[in-house]
């Protein structure tokens, strides 16, 4: 049982280059979301879904889409990138009734310069 | 500004030795979670607390939620080394949406 896998581990972007970041999970969870970490400011969330074809954003969605088209996968998609993108990136999901806790990838480390 | 702050940002205490972190805020929350992140990994949970001045336990750890709702505390008994990292607060408001606190760093010096 994988859970949640994210890929690229590592990504350098150059400023207003575009790219996507993958997270898929195998748990048949229904809902899932992108958070950022970065230095003192925990993990803000980017944006999340509740369902295949359902998404909306959370507190920083500025720059970023997402789509979800299966139960399974969760991409997000820089549009171009900034380097206030410089951050690492989380993936997380969870059954319903998300009291349960979510459970996270291992993240990406995107640099933008 | 975070909706959840955690304190102290920073800890370093001596091999058994006991501590406290705290989450607060204004508002209230209907669940709130404890996870802990080691380096290069993502969060993994701890423990969820639902009622206020419920109070739980995981070997040496107690996680405590404020009568109101709106704080809770993590107290560790006689750190490990093994108890080193980020200790971060999670709530949720009813939504689907959950905020995450600020993080503190600990470090159990052997």
């Amino acid at each position: 049982n994988a859970g949640v896998t994210q890929t690229p581990k590592f990504q350098v972007l150059k400023t207003g280059q575009s790219m996507t970041l993958q997270c898929a999970q195998d748990m048949n969870h229904e809902y899932m979301s992108w958070y950022r970490q970065d230095p003192g400011m925990g993990l803000r969330l980017i944006h999340y879904s509740v369902g295949a074809g359902i998404t909306d954003q959370g507190e920083v969605p500025n720059g970023y889409n997402v789509s979800r088209s299966t139960t399974e996968d969760f991409p997000l998609r820089l549009l171009s990138a900034a380097p206030s993108q410089t951050s690492v990136y989380f993936c997380a999901s969870s059954p319903p009734g998300y009291r349960v806790g979510y459970t996270f990838g291992s993240g990406t480390r995107l640099t933008v310069v | 500004t975070q909706l959840l702050e955690q304190s102290p940002q920073f800890l370093s205490i001596q091999e058994g030795e006991n501590l406290t972190v705290y989450c607060n805020s204004s508002s209230v929350f209907s669940s709130l979670q404890w996870y802990r992140q080691e380096p290069g990994e993502g969060p993994v949970l701890l423990v969820t607390v639902v009622t206020g001045g419920e109070v739980k336990k995981l070997k040496r750890l107690t996680f405590q939620f404020g009568d109101a709702r709106k704080d809770s505390s993590l107290h560790i008994t006689a750190a490990q080394t093994g108890d080193t990292g980020l200790y971060l607060c999670a709530g949720d408001r009813g939504g689907n949406q959950f905020y995450f606190g600020t993080g503190t760093s600990l470090t159990v010096i052997p």
